[in-house]
């Protein structure tokens, strides 16, 4: 059971990349799915999330209008397209599983389940 | 939508209990029943330590606790062990679709 992102790079400034987050043991059917960002040395920040049917999506102010969030429920894959890369990019990029009922109770917002993480650096 | 402050680090010695705070606004952690906790340790993914304000996954110690109160909320550790040692996030929804998460906090075991 596990997320496993791919799709990091180098990339220069104003370039476009694509990241995926495999699922595999589970589901994302079931599942909203998050990206969740850390810039080197700094802490965590939500980027996007999309809801288990992909009919509702949200952005963070800082990537609204450049990132765009996707899943393929039948490839059990999750996606960020993110274009008009800039420096401040520049951050290690996580899937995260949100589970309206961990442990039986429900809530929003609580991410149960994480990908190693894959690195986006923006630079010339 | 700024990030939740927390204090940058925290310690305490084995078995001893720590408080780390995560302070918003009454808009987010003020207004918000969807408080939660994260430990990271270095060049590893976080790991859901508490949801929902104060509850807690199965699996995670009862040594962890979480409260609310206003507009901050807190993480409690009590009997400090060396593995506690790592990086604390805290999140909360902040209205209009959004999350945001704290600065984090590095906690040290002495």
């Amino acid at each position: 059971v596990q997320l496993v992102e791919s799709g990091g790079g180098v990339v220069q400034p104003g370039r476009s990349l694509r990241l995926s987050c495999a699922a595999s043991g589970f589901s994302i059917t079931t599942f909203a799915m998050n990206w969740v960002r850390q810039a080197p040395g700094k802490g965590l920040e939500w980027v996007a999330v999309v809801s288990h049917d992909g009919r509702l999506i949200y952005y963070a102010d800082s990537v609204k209008g450049r990132f765009t969030i996707s899943r393929d429920n039948s490839k059990n894959t999750l996606y960020l397209q993110m274009n008009g890369l800039r420096a401040e990019d520049t951050a290690v990029y996580y899937c995260a599983r949100e589970n309206y009922f961990v442990s039986g109770t429900y809530s929003l917002g609580a991410y149960d389940m994480w990908g190693q993480g894959t690195m986006v650096t923006v630079s010339a | 939508q700024s990030a939740l402050t927390q204090p940058p680090s925290a310690s305490g010695s084995p078995g001893q209990s720590v408080t780390i705070s995560c302070t918003g606004t009454s808009t987010d952690v003020g207004d918000s029943k969807y408080v939660s906790w994260y430990q990271q340790y270095p060049g590893k993914a976080p790991k859901l330590m508490i949801f929902g304000v104060n509850k807690r996954p199965s699996g995670v110690p009862d040594r962890f606790s979480g409260s609310k109160s206003g507009n901050t909320a807190s993480l409690t550790v009590s009997g400090l062990q060396a593995e506690d040692e790592a990086d604390y996030y805290c999140c909360s929804y902040g209205g209009r679709a959004n999350w945001v998460f704290g600065g984090g906090t590095k906690l040290t075991v002495l």
